[in-house]
């Protein structure tokens, strides 16, 4: 029972350079979602991909851009990599986004910790 | 504007001890309210959920409480462990189309032997 599944865990970069995070889930989830989390601060929407081949701007979108590969996978790339990117990115899938019978839980990743010096 | 503000920040209890953690939200239109348990290291990971109806809710230690008219919640641990030690998130769902949630920032509970 995987879950989901992200990597790298850890990763350092330079500023202004690129790299992609990747995140999978094994649930069968429809909708799929990219957090960072900075000390003091609540976790922060980047991007969510409410169904395969759908995906829509969060509260943090400046920086990032994403992929849904496919229902699966859901990856989250910094083009020019910033020192304010330095964060932990959490991926998230949820079975739908809204609806009567759907609570609103979410399954997270594991975390990937990212440092741009 | 939409908040939710927990408390404590942080807290240390010995093993055994209980604890009360709380959350204060400001959110509308209300859906519902999860708390979340964050192991160092880890991701979060719900512990409860409370929709408008419901008072209290416990899941083995752990109690959640809700109020709906003053928008309060509290997270009760008994009996603590030092497995307890985590970050606990609350979580509001708003009743819109869209699942919008606002997060706290969480409570840092250490459980010290």
């Amino acid at each position: 029972n995987a879950g989901v599944t992200q990597t790298p865990k850890f990763q350092v970069l330079k500023t202004g350079q690129s790299m992609t995070l990747q995140c999978a889930q094994d649930m069968n989830h429809n909708s799929m979602y990219w957090y960072r989390q900075d000390p003091g601060m609540g976790l922060r929407l980047i991007y969510y991909s409410a169904s395969e081949g759908t995906t829509d701007k969060g509260e943090v979108p400046n920086g990032y851009n994403v992929s849904r590969l496919n229902k699966r996978e859901f990856s989250l790339r910094l083009e020019s990599a910033a020192p304010s990117q330095t964060s932990v990115y959490f991926c998230a899938s949820s079975p739908r986004t809204s609806g009567s019978f759907y609570t609103g839980e979410l399954f997270f990743g594991e975390g990937s910790r990212l440092t741009v010096l | 504007k939409n908040q939710v503000e927990q408390s404590p920040q942080s807290l240390i209890i010995l093993e055994g001890k209980n604890c009360t953690l709380q959350c204060n939200y400001t959110v509308s239109p209300f859906s519902n309210l999860r708390w979340y348990k964050q192991d160092t290291g880890r991701g979060p990971v719900s512990l409860t959920i409370m929709t408008f109806s419901e008072n209290t809710k416990s899941n083995g230690r752990y109690t959640a409480t809700l109020d709906a008219d003053t928008k309060q919640s509290s997270l009760h641990i008994t009996a603590s462990q030092l497995s307890d030690s985590a970050s606990y998130i609350c979580v509001v769902r708003m009743n819109t189309g869209f699942q919008k949630l606002v997060f706290g920032t969480g409570t840092r509970l250490l459980v010290s032997p």
